[in-house]
């Protein structure tokens, strides 16, 4: 079946740590793909997005996502992470020639000051 | 207006009632989705809509759900019969095909 993974379900660190997201896609052929941030009390928002082209997408607020195609991965780094970076992060992808997007289940994210 | 909007942003309604829950997306947006939100839980998806018409509805829980969209904009989905388990917060996104998906800020059902 078509589905997109998230490895972490909660993760906690502290200001200045470094970031990791794992996602996974488990389709073949040409993908997009996408991260979404949900911050508390806030919309659900659009991260960064992987089109085509350069694998190394940078998003807002210094988020960045690799692409790496042989191991189906679309994980999301952040080189040192903020308290305000405390959110809900999903990762997410239309399979080919679809319409319908398939978001993993979400990483809770808690930083502390 | 310039996102997607939901209405009504808060609904109480008690155990066995209807609800149902309107979705405006952005204009131009051909695709049109519902997701549930339950606490702790991720994004459940449960129907999405191309123009008027829903190719995918294997999301839907049961057949007291169900949604239509008219005119290739508005969009209500409804719930009959409510339980207990139907309290969620429903959300609503528009694209694109396969763009990005601009969300509403959802509505909370509670069913007492």
């Amino acid at each position: 079946a078509q589905s997109v993974s998230q490895h972490n379900h909660h993760v906690i660190l502290s200001e200045a740590a470094s970031l990791e997201l794992g996602c996974n896609y488990s389709y073949g052929g040409t993908v997009n793909l996408f991260w979404y941030v949900q911050y508390p009390g806030q919309h659900l928002q659009l991260l960064l997005k992987y089109f085509s082209g350069d694998p190394l997408v940078k998003g807002i607020k210094g988020f960045e996502a690799e692409f790496i195609k042989s191991k189906f991965s679309f994980n999301l780094r952040k080189p040192s992470v903020q308290w305000s970076d405390t959110a809900e992060y999903f990762c997410a992808s239309p399979p080919p020639g679809g319409f319908k997007t398939i978001f993993g289940a979400g990483t809770r994210l808690f930083v502390k000051a | 207006g310039a996102g997607v909007s939901q209405s009504p942003s808060n609904k109480v309604t008690e155990k066995g009632k209807d609800v149902e829950l309107r979705c405006d997306p952005i204009s131009g947006h051909t695709a049109l989705y519902w997701y549930r939100q339950s606490l702790g839980q991720g994004l459940e998806f449960l129907i999405y809509f191309q123009g008027n018409s829903a190719p995918d509805k294997s999301g839907l829980p049961s057949d007291r759900f169900s949604a239509e969209r008219t005119g290739g904009s508005v969009s209500t989905l409804t719930i009959q019969r409510t339980q207990q388990e139907d309290s969620a917060v429903y959300l609503c996104a528009s694209s694109r095909p396969q763009e990005t998906q601009y969300f509403g800020p959802g509505t909370r059902l509670l069913v007492l």
